[in-house]
């Protein structure tokens, strides 16, 4: 199985920082690899898509980079609205399933 | 757009099946292209995989879970279902419905529905 890791489990920032989530595989994924937003209450929501493809509709201020088993989610200027919790999830070992991180979530300094 | 609804009940009973239902609008199952899946989050925690069905009927579940799952599909009424068997409070938790593609990228989801297994 391919485990997911992220780091760190938690932030705090300001708005305007810039924010970085490293999302770790146990094994090469290649870019096989999704972030997530997710916000209380709510389903989670596609931002980045193969590693560092921008869904539709999502602000420029995220991007995602990396390949193999290392990676990084960063949001450019942290607006009061980024403030949830990202999750990275492998789809390399589709169709034979994938995996989510453990999450990262950012809250307010 | 394509929009998913989860529905069942909100309560089961400690060894008894859970069976949730995902109702599909705004797009046709049987179009093929998707995967529609069956995702899990306990409460405060992270996201589990716990399978998808694509519209021919073709499953996969997390292994894990593999023994007490069934993924189903029904063309005719747009929808797909979930059965958990001997269910424990271990699998409370919001399950949602989604769906994804061939690349395993999850592009909608349900809202999600809280499952409580409780005597």
């Amino acid at each position: 199985d391919i485990q997911m890791t992220q780091s760190p489990s938690s932030l705090s920032a300001s708005v305007g920082d810039r924010v970085t989530i490293t999302c770790r595989a146990s094994q090469s994924i290649s870019s096989y690899l999704n972030w997530y937003q997710q916000k209380p209450g709510k389903a989670p929501k596609l931002l980045i898509y193969a590693a560092s493809s921008l869904q539709s509709g999502v602000p420029s201020r995220f991007s995602g980079s990396g390949s193999g088993t290392d990676f990084t989610l960063t949001i450019s200027s942290l607006q009061p609205e980024d403030f949830a919790t990202y999750y990275c999830q492998q789809s390399y070992s589709t169709p034979q399933g994938f995996t989510f991180g453990p999450g990262t979530k950012v809250d307010i300094k | 757009q394509v929009q998913l609804q989860e529905s069942g009940p909100g309560l089961v009973k400690p060894s008894q099946t859970l069976s949730l239902t995902c109702t599909v609008s705004g797009g046709s199952i049987s179009s093929g292209g998707y995967y529609w899946s069956w995702i899990r989050q306990h409460p405060g925690k992270g996201l589990e995989w716990i399978g998808y069905i694509y519209y021919s009927g073709s499953t996969y579940y997390n292994p894990s879970l593999k023994s007490r799952v069934t993924i189903s599909v029904d063309t005719s009424k747009n929808q797909f279902s979930l059965k958990l068997s001997s269910v424990t409070a271990a699998d409370t938790a919001v399950y949602y419905c989604a769906r994804g593609t061939f690349f395993g990228v999850v592009i909608s989801w349900g809202q999600g529905t809280l499952v409580t297994v409780s005597s």
